[in-house]
């Protein structure tokens, strides 16, 4: 079984400042984790993902997230908030198991607020 | 638009009615799957297709609700005699496994209103 807890529902920043969106899993594999960003009105998009490789992951937009296995967190940050990332940002893990079938779970989603 | 593509944004009907979404996925994508968000919620895991086999659905999935996807390309998502429960965003995704590993890209979503 696999689930995500996304620590904060809400997140407000001002413009200029860093961002730090928690998120923590549970996954009985190797998990994959990802962030999706959603836009009022558009499709979910992703941002980053994690798949065994370097743990430091590089995303669009500035954003990276770190996989720490011993903490089960993988927190999405970006060093400078811009107005254009205020959105709803899902962290998700799916399992790597073959039988999974790549089944995406979402965590609650965070709502971030930039302020000018 | 070689994106997922999902029919209609918008459907609004009457409670009991059924309702017939379609989605048509990345045209080399042998995966598809459907989720169906809520209100202030993340996106809830339904059903998943490999090419035309349905391999998992998902507890959500009562009985009023079947999918298909006959050729291993579009897929159908039906709810017979919907009810005001059923009001929620349906989102279709397809995904398939490359060099870099597998990710899903999503359509825009069927906004569905049951009143």
């Amino acid at each position: 079984a696999q689930s995500v807890t996304q620590l904060d529902s809400h997140v407000s920043v001002s413009e200029g400042t860093p961002v730090l969106l928690r998120c923590n899993y549970s996954s009985s594999y190797s998990p994959s984790l990802f962030w999706y960003v959603q836009h009022p009105n558009k499709g979910l998009q992703l941002l980053l993902k994690y798949t065994s490789a370097a743990t430091l992951v590089k995303g669009i937009n500035g954003f990276e997230a770190e996989f720490k296995k011993s903490e089960t967190s993988f927190h999405l940050t970006k060093p400078s908030a811009h107005m254009s990332d205020a959105a709803e940002y899902f962290c998700v893990v799916s399992d790597q198991a073959r039988a999974a079938g790549n089944k995406l779970t979402f965590g609650g989603g965070t709502r971030v607020l930039v302020k000018p | 638009d070689t994106g997922v593509s999902q029919d209609p944004r918008h459907k609004i009907t009457k409670r009991g009615q059924n309702v017939t979404f379609r989605c048509d996925p990345i045209s080399e994508h042998n995966r598809l799957y459907w989720y169906r968000q809520t209100l202030g919620q993340g996106p809830e895991f339904l059903t998943y297709f490999q090419n035309e086999a349905q391999l998992e659905k998902s507890r959500l999935l009562s009985d009023r609700f079947s999918a298909e996807r006959p050729k291993g390309s579009f897929s159908t998502l039906e709810i017979q005699r919907t009810e005001q429960g059923d009001s929620a965003m349906y989102l279709c995704a397809s995904s398939a496994r490359t060099q870099r590993g597998t990710e899903a890209f999503f359509g825009q979503g069927t906004r569905l209103t049951v009143v």
